[in-house]
């Protein structure tokens, strides 16, 4: 069936990139989504790609993906403290009907 | 918009009782999903509805675990009766249709003593 990895924890410093990996097995996923969340809180959508994209770009969020390899990215430019959370990475199928969601990477911004 | 509602926001009970969890989708979107989230398991779907009509409930642990949806606007997921491990947060998501990006309730944080 269906699997989204990502790795569980990342740790960088306040003002360097960050980038959280993410890959996926359905071949056939129309879109790919990050949502964040922060403590005590619900998933917010941070941002999706359509699958025929390599990339898109929203001020400090930059998506990649490589659909020959089903791997996505999400690189966060000067990473602040308020970055702080949980990252998940989700893709959808319109045969499926609903999004399969990774295991969410903890970020950790250290000052 | 209001986004997606959910009531309650935090919930305490004691083993055996019943317990009912309710959400509001978006206005005007036609799907409408149940996730749990625990520290164990990550975020499950448990069911989610199209048009009002569940369209796949295989997410939904056992017996004691319900949902319905009379209508557009409201859904219910019921556990009766609750047990410690129902312990979660649970999240109502609604999307315009299936595969289309679904917007997140704030979760109920459910504690079952």
């Amino acid at each position: 069936g269906e699997d989204v990895e990502q790795s569980l924890f990342l740790s960088v410093r306040e003002g360097d990139s960050s980038v959280i990996n993410c890959t996926y097995t359905d071949s056939s996923s129309t879109y790919l989504y990050w949502y964040k969340q922060e403590p005590g809180a619900g998933l917010q959508l941070l941002t999706y790609i359509f699958s025929n994209m390599d990339m898109k770009q929203d001020q400090r969020l930059t998506v990649l993906l490589n659909k020959k390899d089903k791997h996505l990215s999400l690189r966060i430019a000067d990473t602040q403290t308020g970055d702080s959370a949980i990252y998940f990475c989700a893709e959808s199928s319109r045969s499926q009907g609903n999004l399969i969601f990774g295991k969410g990477t903890k970020l950790s911004v250290k000052p | 918009d209001a986004g997606v509602i959910q009531s309650p926001r935090h919930e305490v009970t004691e083993m055996g009782q019943e317990v009912t969890l309710r959400c509001k989708p978006i206005s005007g979107h036609n799907s409408l999903f149940w996730y749990r989230q625990t520290m164990m398991r990550g975020l499950e779907l448990l069911i989610y509805f199209n048009n009002n009509v569940p369209i796949d409930d295989s997410g939904m642990p056992e017996d004691r675990f319900s949902a319905k949806m009379p209508n557009a606007s409201f859904s219910t997921l019921k556990i009766q009766p609750s047990e410690p491990r129902d312990s979660a947060v649970y999240f109502c998501a609604s999307s315009l249709g299936t595969g289309e990006t679904q917007y997140f309730g704030p979760g109920t944080r459910l504690l079952v003593l």
